[in-house]
């Protein structure tokens, strides 16, 4: 069965420091990787997604997400934090059989401060 | 573009009533789903459909019901409220399985 981890509850950061939100995965094969961005009583937003090719994925917001397939990890990153940046965010994975449904982490959220 | 509604927002039920959430989406997507957020428990699916007509059961689809007679509609029925379905129920939707969910503003009910 797939299983994603985000080992943290928070994360805490200033502005205009580099932010990383872990996250690892366990699924049969290749992996589907997303990030999706939960502002408070709103619905999940898509940040960015890994199917294959390049390591390093760009997203929207300035994001992007490192895929290392040795250490099974897809970290979340962002160069300068902003404060309205703040949210809950979680990684979800698949494999990439036909039928296969996304399995989401617990979340992690993020708090920059000013 | 509306996307992807849901309705109600909010809804009080009382232990063993049944009732329908509601879900829309205008995007022509063929894959949607069902979700519900618990504190420190993430997402989990309950149902999913790939196509009108064509449902299946996520993780956690004990008590929840549902049926896709149209591309565009993917109703969630509670068929016997319990307390342990209080919760806050995403739809989602996506031209494939393998795409990025475009989700709805959630529906968050409260069972009594």
């Amino acid at each position: 069965a797939q299983s994603v981890a985000q080992p943290e509850d928070q994360v805490n950061v200033a502005e205009g420091n580099p932010l990383t939100v872990k996250c690892t995965y366990s699924v049969s094969g290749n992996p589907y990787l997303f990030w999706y961005v939960q502002y408070p009583n709103r619905g999940l937003q898509f940040l960015l997604k890994y199917i294959t090719g390049d390591n390093l994925v760009k997203g929207s917001y300035g994001f992007e997400a490192e895929f290392n397939k040795s250490q099974t990890s897809f970290h979340l990153k962002k160069p300068s934090a902003l404060v309205s940046d703040s949210a809950l965010y979680f990684c979800a994975v698949r494999d990439h059989s036909g039928y296969s449904t996304l399995t989401f982490g617990k979340g992690t959220m993020l708090l920059v401060s000013p | 573009n509306a996307g992807v509604t849901q309705t109600p927002k909010f809804q009080v039920l009382k232990t063993g009533q049944s009732m329908t959430l509601q879900c829309a989406q205008d995007m022509n997507h063929e894959y949607m789903s069902w979700y519900r957020q618990d504190p420190g428990m993430g997402l989990r699916l309950i149902h999913y459909s790939v196509g009108a007509g064509i449902t299946d059961q996520g993780e956690v689809p004990n008590g929840y019901n549902v049926s896709r007679s149209t591309t565009e509609d993917f109703p969630l029925r509670l068929l016997s409220a319990a307390p342990s379905q209080t919760s806050v129920y995403f739809c989602a939707s996506s031209y494939s399985m393998s795409g990025e969910l475009f989700f709805g503003e959630g529906s968050r009910l409260t069972v009594l």
